[in-house]
């Protein structure tokens, strides 16, 4: 079945860089986007960004000078960077998997989510 | 960047009662998608597509809408209906998440 788990450090300070792993099962990278998206007590749900099943990137400009998203697909994981955390970073941050479905009227969604890793920016 | 606003922010409704969350997006998007989010769970998709149930959602929500007017409707009100609802458009980059409509019991 398909399983998404977040994994990140729980505290990290102001200045420093986010890494977070998506560790997944049940479906191949290499055939979905995997987004990150994150929920602040500040500005609610934001999606972050994309890796294509090919490998390349989108970024939400809101994160784009500060984001890097990758993944190594031999070992069934995504990543996320952000660096020059601020305490306005706090929050959730969940990693998810979109499908397109490509009929008439074709969409996007996002349709299984990790459980999420709360992280918190503060010295 | 589409800005999607929805109301009411809260409302309780009584068992049994019909109930509308509206999500109005500041342009036109093409589909809408809804999803649930209960206290300390993630999101979990609810509505795909403006109107397709999720699996396991119950037949008396509905989705419905076009343009920059999208709505979920719960048809008779129950209690494990008590969540936050958001609306996500995927349509154009930005992709966007409502506020949200916490939707609790009376």
């Amino acid at each position: 079945q398909v399983q998404l788990k977040e994994t990140g450090p729980g505290l990290v300070q102001p200045t420093q860089t986010l890494s977070i792993t998506c560790t997944v099962s049940g479906f191949s990278l290499t055939s979905y986007y995997m987004q990150w998206v994150r929920q602040t007590p500040g500005k609610g749900l934001e999606w972050m960004g994309f890796i294509r099943s090919g490998g390349s990137t989108e970024y939400n400009s809101e994160f784009k000078s500060r984001l890097s998203i990758s993944r190594d697909t031999s070992k069934n994981q995504v990543f996320l960077k952000m660096n020059s955390l601020k305490t306005e970073d706090t929050g959730v941050y969940y990693c998810a998997r979109a499908v397109r479905y490509y009929g008439y009227n074709p969409y996007w969604y996002f349709d299984f989510w990790g459980p999420g890793t709360m992280v918190t920016v503060s010295s | 960047e589409i800005v999607l606003t929805q109301s009411p922010t809260t409302m309780a409704a009584s068992p049994g009662e019909k109930v509308t969350l509206n999500c109005l997006a500041s342009s036109s998007v093409s589909y809408m998608n809804w999803y649930q989010q209960k206290s300390g769970a993630s999101p979990k998709l609810w509505i795909y597509g403006t109107s397709n149930l999720a699996s396991g959602v119950p037949n008396r929500f509905s989705g419905s809408g076009s343009g920059t007017s999208y709505s979920l409707t719960i048809s008779s009100m129950e209690a494990e209906d008590v969540a936050t609802y958001y609306c996500l458009q995927l349509s154009s980059y930005p992709w966007t998440f409502g506020g949200g409509t916490k939707l609790e019991l009376k």
